[in-house]
């Protein structure tokens, strides 16, 4: 079944660890997405890539990095320097990179991250 | 800059009961717009959409309604069931942000 994985669901980090999100996906998707979203916030862009070795900044990408190395691959580096790293993380991708297809989003599970 | 307003919640209701989430928004040029939902412990899933003004997006029995006039894109559903509790995200796209701007979500709960 053609989807977007993300893992590990779950992951506890020190604070000043780096810690990095998987997420791949096989529905052959041009664009991909980091959101986070914390409680009574709703979800906030972090980085979003439109094609492989290209990405932008989101509205909070302060203390994250990425990478778009593959098509099907756009892992998200939390680093030490996010001061309030503790959340729900969610990848996303389009299949379109122009139009109202950016709007029609397919989502991960998500993985939460806790700052121990 | 481009924004959307959701009512306050969480919003508990009882089975079959008329359900309206409100959703506002602030937009420059013509956005279109989308309701997503998210069932705990999930991902986000797009429930409807609609591109252009009197647009009426519908799906599982949920119906939303693009009204430019009072800049709205209210979610409606006539008889909520128990497996409709979730989280319900209203968001607009424009052409000039390129990306989707959510709102801030409500939460649904329905009681048998």
């Amino acid at each position: 079944d053609g989807g977007i994985t993300q893992s590990p669901k779950y992951l506890f980090r020190k604070e000043g660890q780096n810690v990095t999100l998987s997420c791949e996906q096989n529905l052959n998707h041009d664009a991909m997405y980091w959101y986070r979203q914390d409680p009574g916030q709703g979800l906030r862009l972090i980085y979003y890539s439109q094609i492989v070795n290209d990405f932008q900044k989101g509205d909070i990408a302060e203390g994250y990095s990425v990478s778009r190395e593959k098509k099907e691959s756009f892992p998200l580096t939390v680093t030490s320097a996010q001061k309030n790293p503790t959340a729900f993380y969610l990848c996303a991708s389009s299949i379109g990179t122009s139009g109202v297809l950016l709007g029609e989003l397919f989502f991960g599970e998500g993985s939460r991250l806790t700052v121990l | 800059g481009d924004s959307v307003t959701q009512m306050e919640g969480p919003v508990t209701l009882s089975e079959e009961a008329f359900l309206t989430i409100n959703c506002t928004y602030t937009a420059t040029g013509y956005p279109s717009l989308f309701w997503y939902v998210q069932y705990p412990g999930e991902g986000l899933q797009l429930l409807l959409k609609a591109t252009k003004a009197d647009d009426k997006g519908s799906n599982k029995g949920f119906e939303a309604t693009y009204r430019k006039e009072t800049t709205s894109f209210h979610l409606e559903k006539g008889s909520v069931q128990v497996s409709d509790s979730a989280v319900y995200f209203c968001a607009l796209l424009t052409g000039a942000n390129s990306k989707l701007t959510f709102g801030k979500g409500i939460t649904l709960s329905v009681r048998p």
